[in-house]
């Protein structure tokens, strides 16, 4: 089962630009989570931000969550060509262990 | 370093034969890891979850016939796909916790049936 929503499914932007990735979800969550895949690869954790939080930062990421709009973003500031990749919201629905995972979105940093 | 190894990387095989990927967590025991499949440029789709020591969980629609699982040491979980068709090509991840709430992840099994 998916929980979250990304969009957009796919973005190009130019070096140095910042890029902003949306994730919505449907169910109440203890935290969401970014995650990164390099093409054919398994996926790398970012960030994580609690259901109490409602900003956080690491290096050149800021992620927000709304809970009341169970929405979430990601911006990735200065962007830079090893950050293409795909980026994936998951979030962990409270009374359950799983991770579930948006259907991503693809980045492409253009040179 | 790595926390989950995943094995192999990649594997083509015939149809009709079976393939098993691996999963082995590093320097810490796993009691349960997640199985996932994703298609190209697609979300990862969980499969099931395993547990040491007892049966799997499947999620709904994955065939548990099918898609073999077991989990037999608290640093091994395994993944078999039997009687393999065209169909289940796919890229086949593996993840687990060690404690806290973010998950690491296996490198991926890239299968291709022929």
């Amino acid at each position: 089962s998916q929980q979250g929503e990304e969009d957009p499914q796919a973005l190009s932007i130019q070096e140095g630009e910042n890029a902003t990735m949306n994730c919505s979800y449907k169910t109440s969550i203890n935290n969401l989570q970014w995650y990164r895949q390099n093409s054919g690869r398994g996926l790398v954790h970012l960030i994580l931000i609690r259901s109490n939080e409602r900003e956080k930062h690491s290096g050149r990421l800021r992620v927000t969550l709304d809970t009341s709009k169970k929405s979430s973003s990601l911006l990735i500031t200065a962007s830079r060509a090893a950050d293409t990749a795909s980026y994936f919201c998951a979030t962990v629905p409270t009374l359950d262990d799983k991770i579930i995972f948006g259907k991503g979105t693809r980045l492409h940093i253009l040179p | 370093g790595a926390v989950v190894s995943q094995h192999p990387s990649w594997v083509i095989c015939k149809s009709g034969t079976s393939v098993k990927i691996e999963c082995r967590s590093l320097d810490f025991q796993a009691t349960t890891m997640f199985w996932y499949r994703q298609f190209p440029k697609q979300s990862l789709m969980l499969m099931a979850t395993s547990n040491e020591g007892s049966k799997a969980t499947y999620e709904q629609g994955v065939e548990k016939d099918k898609f073999l699982i077991n989990h037999a040491s608290l640093t091994l979980s395994t993944l078999t796909v039997t009687s393999a068709h065209p169909e289940d090509s796919s890229f086949y991840i593996c993840s687990t916790f060690t404690g806290g709430p973010e998950a690491f992840f296996g490198q991926g099994t890239r299968l291709t049936v022929v």
